[in-house]
């Protein structure tokens, strides 16, 4: 069974890089597609971006020019990093791996909560 | 950018057929997933490919399409359905992933 597991500061400065990581288990992350989701609270899903097996990635064109998403498969973890923060950056992250055609998201981490404050 | 809407809010008595709708351009030409969200848990993907389930979801979740409309629909709706739900598919280039604004089910 695959597992993904969220890790990072929880609290981060305004205009700084927020760097999470998703480590998994169970799989390898040298296959499907392996993405970053948010939710600000009390707020809806947003989709970041994602990375391939082969290593391309694409992300939300809201996030492209502040994003990085990297996979490291000797260590089986992707991670995630947001440059020049704010409070609207505040929110749970998701780590998710897709099950399928149109990415249904059938694996998901149990998320992790970063605020962003001085 | 492109955009999938359902509605803010549905809401059914238990024993009722609750139903869903998200609404997107490319819908007919890509799938749509949904995926329902109790407080303070990760989502769980409940439908995709429109109308499959995976497994361990009940049956009383099903889904269908119609044109540039998706639904989702819980027959005999119980109370621990109540919860967020959100549709979510991609561009019509296949390139972007989407989420719906999601829907807040209660169960009267």
């Amino acid at each position: 069974q695959v597992q993904l597991q969220e890790s990072g500061p929880g609290l981060v400065k305004p205009s700084e890089t927020l760097s999470l990581t998703c480590t998994v288990s169970g799989g390898s992350i040298s296959s499907y597609y392996w993405t970053w989701i948010r939710q600000p609270p009390g707020k809806g899903l947003e989709w970041i971006g994602f990375i391939h097996y082969s290593g391309s990635t694409n992300y939300n064109p809201s996030f492209k020019s502040r994003v990085t998403i990297s996979g490291d498969t000797s260590k089986n973890q992707l991670s995630l990093k947001l440059t020049s923060v704010t409070a609207a950056d505040t929110a749970m992250y998701y780590c998710a791996r897709d099950s399928g055609i149109d990415f249904p998201f059938g694996y998901w981490g149990q998320g992790t909560l970063v605020t962003v404050s001085p | 950018s492109y955009e999938l809407t359902q509605p803010p809010s549905v809401s059914v008595s238990p024993g009722q057929t609750a139903r869903i709708t998200c609404s997107g351009d490319a819908l007919p030409k890509h799938s749509a997933n949904w995926n329902q969200q109790k407080p303070g848990q990760a989502p769980v993907l409940v439908i995709y490919k429109d109308n499959e389930r995976p497994s361990g979801i009940p049956e009383r979740f099903s889904g269908s399409t119609s044109g540039t409309t998706v639904t989702l629909t819980i027959s005999g709706v119980q109370a621990e359905d109540e919860a967020d739900y959100y549709c979510q598919s991609v561009d019509s280039s296949g390139t972007y992933v989407v989420f719906g604004g999601g829907t807040k089910l209660t169960v009267l």
